[in-house]
């Protein structure tokens, strides 16, 4: 069974304090993995994907990186804006949910002015 | 370009009550999954399908029924709503495929549903 799992669940976080969010995942077979930012009341709106053990991608203040059993996201220097909760989901090759993807729970982020 | 549209956006029903959830997507998206939000649970895959007049059982189907009878739409049913159905629901779609971006979940704004 895929399992993905956050941490931390919150982090707050001063302006300008940069951090990582960590996401760890068990998976059949790597097909991607995506990391999804959300803001309260509205749905999850996509930010990367990275497919490969020692993948980069980064837009803006964030970067995320992925190893065999881990992604991270970094924050450098966070604005308020950021506050958002980040979702992490993985894509198994097994096909199962026609290739739907398994979430994790999320690490809600609060930055501070 | 609207991309997903999820109506309504918020309902209260009584028990046993029904009611059917919209998800509308103007992408040609072949794919389209319906989830649920709960606190400390995440997103939950409900019910998908992979083209018009297909629908497949998620990992939490019990209670929901689906229909997929035109291509842009897929309507997520509750025949006798259940407390324990009180949720966010998101609808999502995305295009068939392994190429860059094709994988790419986008999601409606979701909808709130209370049942008393």
């Amino acid at each position: 069974e895929d399992q993905v799992t956050q941490s931390p669940e919150a982090l707050r976080l001063q302006e300008g304090e940069s951090s990582s969010l960590n996401c760890s995942y068990t998976v059949s077979g790597l097909r991607g993995l995506f990391w999804y930012r959300q803001d309260p009341g509205k749905g999850p709106e996509f930010l990367f994907t990275l497919y490969s053990a020692g993948e980069e991608k980064e837009k803006e203040r964030l970067k995320a990186t992925l190893t065999k059993k881990e992604s991270f996201l970094h924050i450098t220097a966070p604005k308020p804006e950021d506050s958002a909760t980040y979702l992490c989901a993985v894509q198994a090759s097994s096909g199962g949910g026609a290739d739907g993807l398994t979430f994790g729970k999320g690490t809600h982020l609060i930055i501070q002015p | 370009n609207a991309g997903v549209t999820q109506t309504p956006k918020f309902r209260v029903l009584k028990t046993g009550q029904s009611m059917t959830l919209l998800c509308a997507q103007d992408m040609n998206h072949e794919y389209m999954y319906w989830y649920r939000q709960d606190p400390g649970m995440g997103l939950r895959l409900i019910h998908y399908s992979v083209g018009e007049g297909t629908t497949a059982k998620g990992e939490v189907p019990d209670g929901y029924n689906v229909s997929r009878l035109k291509k842009q739409n897929f309507l997520l049913g509750l025949e006798s709503a259940a407390p324990s159905q009180t949720s966010v629901y998101f609808c999502a779609s995305r295009r068939p495929g392994l190429l860059s971006g094709a994988n790419v979940l986008t999601f409606g704004a979701g909808s709130r549903l209370t049942v008393l």
